[in-house]
Parts: C-alpha cells; sequence; structure tokens
C-alpha cells in the first residue's frame, strides 16, 4: 500500500538474537499495528499504538515489544528470537478510530 | 480467539459466476470491514459496513450486515480470474471497547478458473 513500508523484506535468524523489525509510514496516521500471519491463525494483532509513545498489547504480545519515538515509524522487537516467531509480520496504520487500515507488504522472518 | 470466522474457507468456482462468503463473529461491532490479499502481498480494503447499515455496495462488490445473527456476507459478482485471492473480514469493536484494534477472521481462500 502506498505510504507504508516495512523493513527489511526479509530476514533469516537464529534462536536467541534479537531482532528488529521497522515499519514506516508517510500519511500521518494516528494508529498503527503490528501484525503476524501464519496458516490457520488467520492475522493476530501483536502489539499496536494509538500515538507517540502510546502503545498497547494484542493478542500475542508474548516476545515482543514496540517502540514509537515519531508518528512515523513504529518498531516492533524480538527480544530472543524463537522458532515459533518465525512467521509473516504486516504492519498496518490508519489515520482515526473506525476507519481503514492501510497495510505493508510484509516481513517474511525465519528464526532457525 | 478470533473474532471473525469466515466461511468457507476455500472456493472454488468459474469466471463470471458470483462468489459469497460468510463471516461471523461474537461480540458487537462499531462495523465490519472486507480485505483482500493477494498472495504475496499486504492486505487491501474492499470495503467497509457499519453497525447501523445493512447493506453497502462498491461495483461488483455486495456486503451484507445482520447484527442480530452478527454475521456478514461478502457477494463477488461476475468473477474474473483476477478476483483470485484470501478474502478477509475484520471486526472493529470501537475505541471504548477494543482500544481502536481490529480483529481478523482466517480468510476465505477464493480461486476463480478461467
Amino acid at each position: 500500500d502506498a505510504g507504508i513500508t516495512q523493513s527489511p523484506r526479509h530476514k533469516v535468524t537464529e534462536t536467541g538474537t534479537p531482532v528488529t523489525l521497522r515499519c514506516h509510514q508517510t500519511e500521518n496516521h494516528r494508529y498503527m499495528y503490528w501484525y503476524r500471519q501464519d496458516p490457520g491463525h488467520g492475522l493476530r494483532l501483536i502489539h499496536y499504538s494509538y500515538g507517540v509513545k502510546d502503545t498497547d498489547k494484542g493478542e500475542v504480545s508474548d516476545g515482543y515489544s514496540v517502540s514509537r519515538s515519531k508518528t512515523e515509524d513504529f518498531l516492533l522487537t524480538l527480544e530472543s528470537a524463537t522458532s515459533s516467531q518465525t512467521s509473516v509480520y504486516f504492519c498496518a496504520a490508519r489515520g482515526h478510530d473506525a476507519s481503514p487500515l492501510h497495510f505493508g507488504n510484509g516481513t517474511r522472518l525465519t528464526v532457525t | 480467539s478470533q473474532q471473525g470466522e469466515e466461511d468457507p474457507q476455500a472456493l472454488s468456482i468459474q469466471e463470471g459466476e458470483n462468489a459469497t462468503m460468510n463471516c461471523s463473529y461474537k461480540t458487537s461491532i462499531n462495523n465490519l470491514q472486507w480485505y483482500r490479499q493477494n498472495s504475496g502481498r499486504g492486505l487491501v480494503h474492499l470495503i467497509l459496513i457499519r453497525s447501523n447499515e445493512r447493506e453497502k455496495h462498491s461495483g461488483r462488490l455486495r456486503v451484507t450486515l445482520d447484527t442480530s445473527k452478527k454475521s456478514s456476507s461478502l457477494l463477488i459478482t461476475a468473477s474474473r480470474a483476477a478476483d483470485t485471492a484470501s478474502y478477509f473480514c475484520a471486526t472493529d469493536a470501537g475505541v471504548e471497547t477494543s482500544g481502536s484494534r481490529l480483529t481478523f477472521g482466517e480468510g476465505t481462500q477464493l480461486t476463480v478458473n478461467p
């Protein structure tokens, strides 16, 4: 989607290493989200942000942390990657409550 | 657990036929949204229907919402091979209830055969 950029697009890392995924948006959206997508589970919310330095947990937040120091950037950190965190991670953003989400193209993370 | 559940999980039809996908949810919502995902890409918003609306149209898409049954359906008319994708419903319970979260179902994989 125009305006939402995720980096890296692909990453392979080893168990126990820290990993940071970045989401950058250019539309000045207030709300930002991190989801993971796995077969049989659809999209599950990890963490979300409702403003700079304002974040909250989603349904699968264990093992993940987030930071939002600027409106445009939302970082997702895996403190110590595990094989169960192998997944496709999607960032999304929206300008206000009750509006549609705009998604990035995802980051495919493999933890070996 | 997922708020929205799509049915069927997979659907295969011929070009020109209509495709209907259903979504059920469990709690009260502010609005319900449908998204499409092509393989290897992010989700793209298709249509949003508010809790006080019963039906909405956008091009070849028709969405219905029955809040008494906690269900919604997405109809794609005159399908094309390019409609092949996964389709997801997402429920939005509103800021006061869920803090601006959207909850997604597992999706319906639609295949349109030429």
